[in-house]
């Protein structure tokens, strides 16, 4: 079983739709929690960094960290074509060390 | 800013051949990683680096080699090419804290046929 299990999509919605991405994990030593944004043929990009349990708000995107069900998730508010690209999930218990999930594949349709 | 460069962007390799994957970063941060990326796999840690002179080992580190000879520098070798190793890698550093975010580069698509 892998430590971090993220559903591949490809998931495909409308312009304006609300977007939900998620992640599940096993290993409860995980306290830091991050979503990547990876445009095709380039290098992921930060979009969310949160710490512990909690929301944390940034314009039209929303991560949620519930630790007791080892379940963290994206909303994408509004969604827009510009949307459309592989979204990682990542966390990291402490150290250097950072575990990715394989990514979801959104398209955000005109 | 540059951030993080990795050269080349595409290579080709004939199986057992070596090659040297190049990563720089302008930042001045003090950890360095490299990760492959393949379907279904996610981004595995292959080696990294905490500062210059120091390095260990990740999840995939068979077949590759690594060096910190300077802050800005960390160059992925592959010693003998294997059809396995076909792959997109990616560099990215960090600054020296911990559970810091990640710094990609646009990575390097590698085949070996």
């Amino acid at each position: 079983q892998k430590e971090v299990e993220q559903d591949p999509g490809p998931l495909s919605v409308p312009e304006g739709a609300i977007v939900s991405l998620n992640c599940t994990y096993s290993n409860s030593a995980f306290q830091y929690f991050m979503w990547y944004r990876q445009y095709s043929r380039k290098g992921p990009e930060l979009l969310m960094y949160t710490y512990s349990s909690g929301n944390k708000e940034d314009g039209r995107f929303t991560a949620q960290v519930d630790k007791s069900s080892k379940y963290i998730s994206l909303f994408i508010r509004d969604s827009q074509p510009s949307d459309s690209a592989t979204y990682l999930c990542a966390m990291s218990g402490g150290g250097f060390k950072t575990i990715f999930g394989a990514g979801t594949r959104l398209f955000v349709k005109a | 800013n540059a951030g993080v460069t990795q050269t080349p962007k595409f290579q080709v390799l004939k199986t057992g051949q070596s090659m040297t994957l190049q990563c720089a970063q302008d930042m001045n941060h003090e950890y360095m990683s490299w990760y492959r990326q393949d379907p279904g796999m996610g981004l595995r840690l292959i080696h990294y680096s905490v500062g210059a002179g120091i390095t260990d080992q990740g999840e995939v580190p068979n077949g590759y080699n690594v060096s910190r000879s300077t802050t800005e520098d960390f160059p992925l070798r592959l010693l003998s090419a294997a059809p396995s190793q076909t792959s997109v890698y990616f560099c990215a550093s960090t600054p020296d804290r911990l559970n810091s975010p990640l710094h990609f580069g646009n990575g390097t698509r590698l085949t070996v046929t």
